[in-house]
């Protein structure tokens, strides 16, 4: 079976314009989860996605936004990019939603954003 | 605040050394406990995870983690590590009321051959 699939892999965007990162889950999986990851630091969670509703946002602007479609993939979007955005961007699927007892959390690749 | 601290930032040892990666966590609850490892040029991958039972779980690659409640701790073990375990460790954990995972900031580890 495929993994968490993610695209683009590597994108280069200049200050001010707006980027959108797509995102699919493992088969069978609802829950979709975006997170950032900056160079020597551990992921940070931006949002989550169960059944395609927002179940839970991290400490983000509102600049940063996402959905989920009803096959369950996803797509991140972020505007009015910054130099600090730069980053990579994590997808990860899992079978139920949050916290619920034995739910695990499978990361794909990343797409890795310079923000020049 | 919720939070994951991991004690050493760089750990270096030589093949069939010890391992052991400190891992404490902020929580109010009941919680879910991960570690993840990231080998150079790939993703996260599951290591191992604790959820309920046995406080001491084991993953693969032989790797082995105890969690103990009072301490609020959840430290990644292996008894003799190899070349290929080089790579960057990150403990986890989500609330089981919760919805995000929270990451600490990674120990990156290197295994002279």
């Amino acid at each position: 079976d495929a993994g968490v699939t993610q695209s683009p892999t590597h994108l280069i965007k200049t200050r001010g314009q707006q980027v959108t990162l797509r995102c699919s889950p493992i088969s069978g999986h609802k829950s979709v989860s975006w997170y950032q990851q900056v160079l020597g630091q551990g992921p940070q969670f931006i949002f989550q996605y169960y059944e395609k509703e927002e179940r839970g946002r991290g400490n983000f602007p509102d600049r940063f936004s996402a959905r989920q479609f009803p096959n369950y993939s996803s797509e991140l979007n972020v505007n009015a990019l910054l130099l600090g955005d730069s980053a990579l961007y994590l997808c990860a699927s899992s079978l139920a939603a949050g916290g619920a007892s034995g739910n695990t959390i499978y990361f794909g690749e990343g797409s890795w954003l310079t923000v020049v | 605040a919720q939070s994951v601290s991991q004690h050493n930032h760089h750990v270096i040892l030589s093949e069939a050394a010890s391992l052991e990666l400190g891992c404490n966590y902020s929580y109010g609850g009941t919680v879910n406990l991960f570690w993840y490892v990231q080998y150079p040029g790939q993703h996260l991958q599951l290591l191992l995870k604790y959820f309920s039972g046995d406080p001491l779980v084991k993953g693969i690659k032989g790797f082995e983690a105890e969690f103990i409640k009072s301490k609020f701790s959840f430290n990644l073990r292996k008894p003799s590590v190899q070349w290929s375990d080089t790579a960057e460790y990150f403990c986890a954990v989500m609330g089981t009321g919760g919805f995000k995972t929270i990451f600490g900031a990674g120990t990156r580890l290197f295994v002279k051959a």
